[in-house]
């Protein structure tokens, strides 16, 4: 079956250290989407990708970094410069030339111990 | 800065009633709106888009859109407990992106 997958489900990180959140998809979408919901929050775009080894940053890309190297592949890290990760990271992707919505991974619950 | 507004809820309606979740967007370029219903700790899920004017039906479910007033809104007609969740308004903002609004919560009660 087609999906979009994330791992791990959940996520701690200690004060200074880099984690990567994996987001993998098999559905042969080209655009990618990577998301952050704070509670009682919408969803706040952080970097997405229309291509490989191409991607913008979105409205809340400091302290992250992103690779698009394979079509199926976006993960996102978090580094030490986020002062505050805790938060559910939402993967997502579409075909690029039509919108009909996107398909979401089940998300990476992050908290920082 | 482009803008989504939810109002946050809590929307409580009675069982078999209908349920009005309303959002207002601040891009007149916007082009494509959409409705995800998210249950707690979970990813949202796609209910319905719609791209023109007026109503779009499935099911339980009517989306309707009004472009000249920036609205969307999104009925759920004969509500059940399980329809309760949290609605999140998306319109597009280009290069496919889309802009969430806060959301709505939704209490459908028996």
């Amino acid at each position: 079956d087609g999906g979009i997958t994330q791992s791990p489900k959940y996520l701690f990180r200690k004060e200074g250290q880099n984690v990567t959140l994996s987001c993998e998809q098999n559905l042969n979408h080209d655009a990618m989407y990577w998301y952050r919901q704070d509670p009682g929050q919408g969803l706040r775009l952080i970097y997405y990708s229309q291509i490989v080894n191409d991607f913008q940053k979105g409205d809340i890309a400091e302290g992250y970094s992103v690779s698009r190297e394979k079509k199926e592949s976006f993960p996102l890290t978090v580094t030490s410069a986020q002062k505050n990760p805790t938060a559910f990271y939402l993967c997502a992707c579409t075909p690029a030339l039509t919108n009909y919505g996107y398909t979401f991974g089940s998300g990476t619950r992050l908290t920082v111990v | 800065q482009k803008e989504v507004e939810q109002n946050s809820g809590p929307l409580s309606v009675p069982e078999g009633a209908i349920a009005s979740l309303n959002c207002t967007y601040s891009d007149r370029g916007s082009q494509s709106f959409f409705w995800y219903r998210q249950y707690s700790g979970k990813s949202p899920e796609l209910i319905m888009f719609i791209y023109s004017n007026g109503d779009k039906e499935d099911g339980r479910f009517t989306a309707q859109l009004n472009k000249a007033s920036q609205y969307v809104s999104l009925l759920i007609r004969d509500s059940q407990p399980s329809d309760s969740a949290t609605y999140l308004c998306a319109v597009t903002g280009g290069y496919n992106k889309l802009i969430f609004g806060a959301g709505t919560r939704l209490a459908v009660h028996p």
